[in-house]
């Protein structure tokens, strides 16, 4: 099984800071990783597929990057909403089997 | 719109049964594999199932494996998944989840809003 560890596990930033999520994989996952932001009492949205590309309405300040077993979420210039949970998640090729790394914690300061 | 709408959840007791549906519009439902993942109180995402577009196709997590049983119902756009001998581990939100546009399906792009299962005596 592949494990997704996502660092840190807190991030304290203010508005209008630059964010930089971190997630590695036990193994490769090619670019096979996704991320997803999470608010209180709200199902996880995605944001980025494959890596490096915007899910449909995800806004210019998120970026992905990264293959094989390192990834970077990025958060150009922090607004008010983006305070939330974010995790990555991968899909191993076969059998489908898919693992989502602990989260990280995106508070304001 | 992409919609997707659980329901079945509530509470059952440790062993007992529970079947939990996904009714999916706004899409070719049949043309999409689609996922369970469930999110125990406090904690993060688990995946838990997913099953192919036409049905024929499904795989499951270890913790899961012959206690769940996923299946799909393409004329009625509905998801489902079956949950017999129920453990308090099994206590989360359950979300249906449709398959991702990327080549490999590897994300998942809409969510449903969950269902909150408890297994609790």
């Amino acid at each position: 099984e592949i494990v997704l560890t996502q660092s840190p596990a807190t991030l304290s930033l203010s508005p209008g800071e630059r964010a930089t999520l971190s997630c590695r994989a036990s193994q490769s996952v090619s670019t096979y990783l996704a991320w997803y932001q999470q608010k209180p009492g709200q199902a996880p949205r995605l944001l980025i597929y494959a890596a490096s590309n915007r899910a449909t309405g995800i806004p210019a300040r998120f970026s992905g990057s990264g293959s094989g077993t390192d990834f970077t979420l990025t958060i150009s210039s922090l607004e008010p909403e983006d305070f939330a949970v974010y995790y990555c998640q991968q899909r191993s090729n076969w059998p489908p089997e898919y693992t989502f790394g602990q989260g990280t914690k995106l508070e304001i300061k | 719109e992409v919609q997707l709408l659980e329901s079945g959840g509530g509470l059952v007791q440790p062993g007992g049964s529970l079947r939990l549906s996904c009714a999916a519009s706004g899409f070719t439902f049949s043309n999409y594999a689609m996922s369970w993942v469930r999110q125990a109180p406090g904690k993060g995402l688990e995946w838990v199932s997913a099953i192919s577009a036409s049905g024929g196709g499904t795989y499951y997590a270890d913790s899961v494996k012959g206690r769940f049983t996923i299946s799909r119902d393409n004329s009625k756009n509905t998801l489902y998944l079956q949950m017999n001998s129920l453990r308090a581990e099994d206590t989360a939100i359950y979300y249906c989840a449709k398959r991702g546009l990327d080549a490999l399906g590897s994300s998942f792009d809409y969510w449903g809003q969950g269902t909150l299962v408890t297994v609790s005596s």
